[in-house]
């Protein structure tokens, strides 16, 4: 099994609508928990971290945290054009000497005009 | 503001040469990370330093060496490149190992193919 988990789409939503990426997680000792925005040929971008249990909110972003269900969420609200990109998600774990960041394939979104 | 910078952002290797990938950061982060990225498998962790002094394996170290040199400079060595080294190369740092709200941040990757 995977540490992380993501649906690896594509997904496509109209301009406007909600985009919604989802993600899991096999370690339930981990606290931290982030997404992450890469366009193609860039380096991956943090626009979330969470560390508790509920909502975040930030913009038109928000990310989800269930640490009982081990489900990590990120919507974002009146997708634009230029949200087109793959979402990467991440968890912290610790397998040893010291925290190391465990990532997911990534969900490619598209947002159409 | 530089952030984390890796040289070089792309590098044509024949097989059995060797090279090493510099990154540097400006943050003063205490952790460092090389990652590789590959279609469809995600980033995976190759080594990493959670403090200057120490370094440790990844998830896929074998055929990489790397060496923290001071807080700032974390390398990544290929002794002799092989065609499955072909990747997009990430270097990474993050803030306090183990603080809270820790986060990563990446350099611009270095595109590496290997002949």
């Amino acid at each position: 099994q995977k540490e992380v988990e993501q649906n690896s789409g594509p997904l496509s939503v109209p301009e406007g609508a909600i985009a919604s990426l989802n993600c899991t997680y096999s370690d339930r000792v981990s606290q931290s928990f982030f997404w992450y925005r890469q366009y193609s040929g860039k380096s991956p971008e943090l626009i979330m971290s969470i560390y508790s249990n509920g909502d975040k909110e930030d913009g038109r972003f928000t990310a989800q945290l269930n640490k009982a269900s081990q489900y990590v969420s990120l919507l974002i609200r009146d997708s634009q054009p230029s949200d087109s990109a793959t979402y990467l998600c991440a968890v912290e774990g610790n397998r040893g000497a010291g925290n190391q960041f465990y990532f997911g394939t990534g969900t490619s979104l598209t947002v159409i005009p | 503001n530089a952030g984390v910078t890796q040289t070089p952002k792309f590098q044509v290797l024949k097989t059995g040469q060797s090279m090493t990938l510099q990154c540097a950061q400006d943050m003063n982060h205490n952790s460092m990370y090389w990652y590789r990225q590959d279609p469809g498998m995600g980033l995976r962790l190759i080594y990493y330093s959670a403090s200057e002094g120490t370094t440790d394996k990844g998830e896929v170290p074998n055929g990489y060496n790397v060496s923290r040199l001071n807080k700032r400079e974390f390398s990544l060595r290929l002794e002799s490149a092989a065609p499955s080294q072909t990747s997009v190369y990430f270097c990474a740092s993050s803030t306090l190992q183990g603080a809270t709200n820790e986060k990563l941040f990446f350099g611009s990757g270095t595109q590496l193919s290997v002949l």
